[in-house]
């Protein structure tokens, strides 16, 4: 079945410092791919998304691409802030999926 | 104007006593979840109904049981609670090929 492997955390970081989670995933066909960030005490809330390779979705300054060739899609931010801390969650979709697979999530600490 | 709201946001209660957690959308999805989460943040999906039908049902113990009433609406009644039932429960919404919307989840403490 469709599944997602991320980085495991946690994650430690000054601020400004350059942050990268890694995330691949298996899947048959085209699956869209998202990461999702929950801070503490909140649900989860979609920071980005891709729907097909080569797609590179962006938000609040972090960057994801889809890519196919090496089934990946590697979350990237350049300057990270103290309210950049929170657990990121990559997922995915399968085309006729009803659901979203979860990645174990990792946890970022940025400190000041 | 919360789209995705569940209540109660806490909820303390003894093993074996019965509880209900509540979720409604107003964005007008049409297929609703329930994921859980355990202590290290691993997110588990548990069920989802689409139109109020039951689309998928993972293998979660016969104790917990979803409900939609309608499509806005999926509760969850939880019989006979235990201690490995403590997590963050939350729910979700959204229409085919949308993302998810999640709920700000209810953390429940079996004692």
């Amino acid at each position: 079945g469709d599944s997602v492997t991320q980085m495991e955390g946690p994650v430690t970081l000054s601020e400004e410092a350059f942050l990268t989670i890694n995330c691949t995933y298996t899947a048959t066909g085209y699956p869209s791919l998202f990461w999702y960030v929950q801070y503490p005490g909140e649900g989860l809330q979609l920071l980005l998304k891709a729907t097909k390779a080569d797609d590179k979705g962006s938000n609040k300054g972090f960057e994801a691409t889809y890519r196919k060739e090496t089934t990946s899609f590697h979350l990237e931010k350049g300057s990270v802030q103290v309210s950049d801390s929170a657990v990121y969650f990559c997922a995915l979709s399968g085309v006729n999926d009803y659901k979203l697979s979860f990645g174990a999530g990792t946890t970022v600490t940025v400190r000041a | 104007d919360t789209a995705v709201s569940q209540t109660p946001k806490y909820l303390v209660t003894q093993m074996g006593n019965d509880k209900s957690i509540k979720c409604e959308q107003n964005l007008g999805h049409d297929t609703m979840y329930w994921y859980k989460q355990d202590s290290k943040k691993f997110l588990k999906i548990m069920f989802s109904y689409n139109n109020k039908e039951l689309i998928i049902n993972e293998t979660v113990p016969n104790r917990f049981s979803p409900k939609s009433p309608d499509k806005a609406h999926l509760n969850l009644h939880i019989n006979s609670l235990e201690l490995g039932d403590s997590a963050v429960y939350f729910c979700a919404s959204s229409s085919h090929g949308s993302p998810l919307h999640f709920g700000n989840g209810t953390r429940l403490t079996v004692t």
